[in-house]
């Protein structure tokens, strides 16, 4: 099976950099990803590791760890529209994609 | 324009039936998911296909049914046996090891 722990809220003021956290247990990694999603609406994909290290999209940067079971999401410049919910997604040896209990992120004025 | 489409968008579904969710998408996806979606939490994994013809079980697919006759088209069914069926349904697809996109939605309640 697979897990993904993350935590369940983050508060940060507009400009701020915020990061998020996510652990993880699974058998036959392929990679880590991160979505996004606004109440009521679908989840939309921000980012993917597939190898260890940062990669960077804007102003959404996104690392990967696979030796320490690690990854986090980091948000720049925070904005008003960035409060949401952010979620960890994980695919194993079976390609099921498994979602962590997401992230609500407040930013604050 | 390439897409994913659930329908219908809300649902209701009077207690011991059936009822199924359509999901259809012309991406040209191999794989396929079902998650459900209480509020306030995350995405749980009812059912999964990475090719037609085939699905597997996801960590609550008690209570629930899936076919993939389609490449293009999985649906849900949720059956009398889902004693709790009231929740967000998000389908989704994508391409091994890329980027998943998801369906809009479908809002199911039991009156």
């Amino acid at each position: 099976g697979q897990s993904l722990e993350q935590p369940s809220e983050v508060t940060a003021v507009e400009g701020a950099i915020v990061q998020i956290n996510c652990t993880y247990q699974t058998s036959g990694f392929y990679g880590l990803s991160w979505y996004q999603q606004h109440d009521g609406g679908a989840p939309t994909f921000l980012s993917y590791n597939a190898l260890d290290g940062l990669e960077e999209t804007g102003r959404f940067s996104s690392f990967l760890s696979r030796s320490d079971s690690y990854g986090y999401l980091l948000l720049q410049e925070l904005q008003m529209k960035d409060s949401a919910s952010y979620f960890c997604a994980g695919s194993g040896s079976a390609r099921q994609l498994t979602f962590g209990s997401g992230t609500q992120l407040t930013v604050l004025p | 324009d390439g897409g994913i489409t659930q329908s219908p968008k809300y649902l209701f579904r009077k207690e011991g039936q059936n009822v199924t969710l359509s999901c259809e998408q012309n991406l040209n996806h191999d794989a396929m998911y079902w998650y459900r979606q209480d509020p306030g939490q995350g995405l749980r994994l009812i059912y999964y296909s990475q090719i037609v013809n085939d699905f597997q079980k996801g960590d609550i697919a008690e209570g629930y049914s899936v076919s993939r006759e389609k490449k293009e088209s999985f649906p849900l069914t949720v059956t009398s046996a889902q004693k709790n069926p009231t929740a967000f349904y998000l389908c989704a697809s994508r391409t091994i090891d890329t980027e998943a996109f998801f369906g809009q939605g479908t809002r199911l309640t039991v009156v």
